[in-house]
C-alpha cells in the first residue's frame, strides 16, 4: 500500500482558499488519490480523486505533482462548514476488488 | 430518497452480549464495507463484500462477523469475543465497477459497558 502522510491540523480564515497538503512518495503508477472529509460524527463524504492530471469539480481542486509523490487539495473559498477531517487515500487494489485505507487525516479548522 | 441507512444512531449494550448493527442501501450498489472508528483516529476496515453471498476480512476482522444475503444489507455483528467494542462504526457502499466512490452511512456509536 502506498502510504500518505498529511499534517495533523491546519487552520484557515473564511473565504480564503484552504491548501490541504499531502505526501505519498510510493504511490504506483496505477494507483488514484482519493480525497475524503468527514465532519464530526458524520460518515465521511467523497470530494475528489484524481490519477495523473489535475481535477476540478463544484467541491475543490486536486493538483498532483508531475512525480505523483505528492499532491493538494485546494478548497478556494472555505467556509465555517468546510470545518472537518480531510483524508488523503492512496487506492489499494485488492484481488477481489477495491478498498480504501483511511489515516487519520488532516483537522481543517476555518476561523470567522 | 436514496441512500445508506444505519440504525440505530446510539447503542448500549452489556459485556459478553452479542450486538447486531443494521446497514441497509438502497442505492443499488454491490460493494459494501464496514469500518471502525475510535476517537481521534481514521477508520479501519473490519469486513467488506463484492457481492451476494461473498464477503471478506479486512484489517481488523476478528471479534465481527457479517452476512450478505441480500444486495441491499451487510448487517454487522460485534460479538463477545471483541475486546474493546465501544467504537463509533461506519458502513459504506459503492458500485463495484466504474467508480470508486464510497457513499457512507451516518454510523452507529456503540457503547458497551
Amino acid at each position: 500500500d502506498a502510504k500518505t502522510t498529511q499534517p495533523p491540523s491546519m487552520d484557515c480564515a473564511e473565504g480564503r482558499a484552504a491548501n490541504l497538503p499531502c505526501n505519498h512518495s510510493t504511490i504506483s503508477g496505477n494507483e488514484y488519490v482519493y480525497w475524503y472529509r468527514q465532519i464530526h460524527s458524520q460518515g465521511p463524504q467523497y470530494i475528489i480523486h484524481g490519477l495523473k492530471n489535475n481535477e476540478t469539480n463544484e467541491m475543490a481542486s486536486l493538483i498532483i505533482t508531475e512525480d505523483r509523490k505528492s499532491s493538494t487539495l485546494i478548497l478556494p473559498h472555505a467556509t465555517l462548514r468546510d470545518t472537518a477531517v480531510y483524508y488523503c487515500i492512496v487506492r489499494v487494489e485488492e484481488t477481489s476488488g477495491s478498498r480504501l485505507t483511511f489515516g487519520e487525516g488532516t483537522q481543517l479548522t476555518v476561523n470567522p | 430518497d436514496g441512500g445508506i441507512t444505519q440504525s440505530p444512531k446510539y447503542l448500549f449494550r452489556k459485556e459478553g452480549q452479542n450486538v447486531t448493527l443494521s446497514c441497509e442501501q438502497n442505492l443499488n450498489h454491490d460493494a459494501m464495507y464496514w469500518y471502525r472508528q475510535d476517537p481521534g483516529q481514521g477508520l479501519r476496515l473490519i469486513y467488506y463484500s463484492q457481492i451476494v453471498n461473498d464477503f471478506q476480512k479486512g484489517d481488523i476482522a476478528e471479534g465481527y462477523s457479517v452476512s450478505r444475503e441480500k444486495k441491499e444489507s451487510f448487517p454487522l455483528t460485534v460479538t463477545s469475543a471483541q475486546k474493546n467494542p465501544t467504537a463509533f462504526y461506519l458502513c459504506a457502499s459503492r458500485l463495484a465497477r466504474g467508480s470508486y466512490e464510497q457513499y457512507f452511512g451516518p454510523g452507529t456509536r456503540l457503547t458497551v459497558t
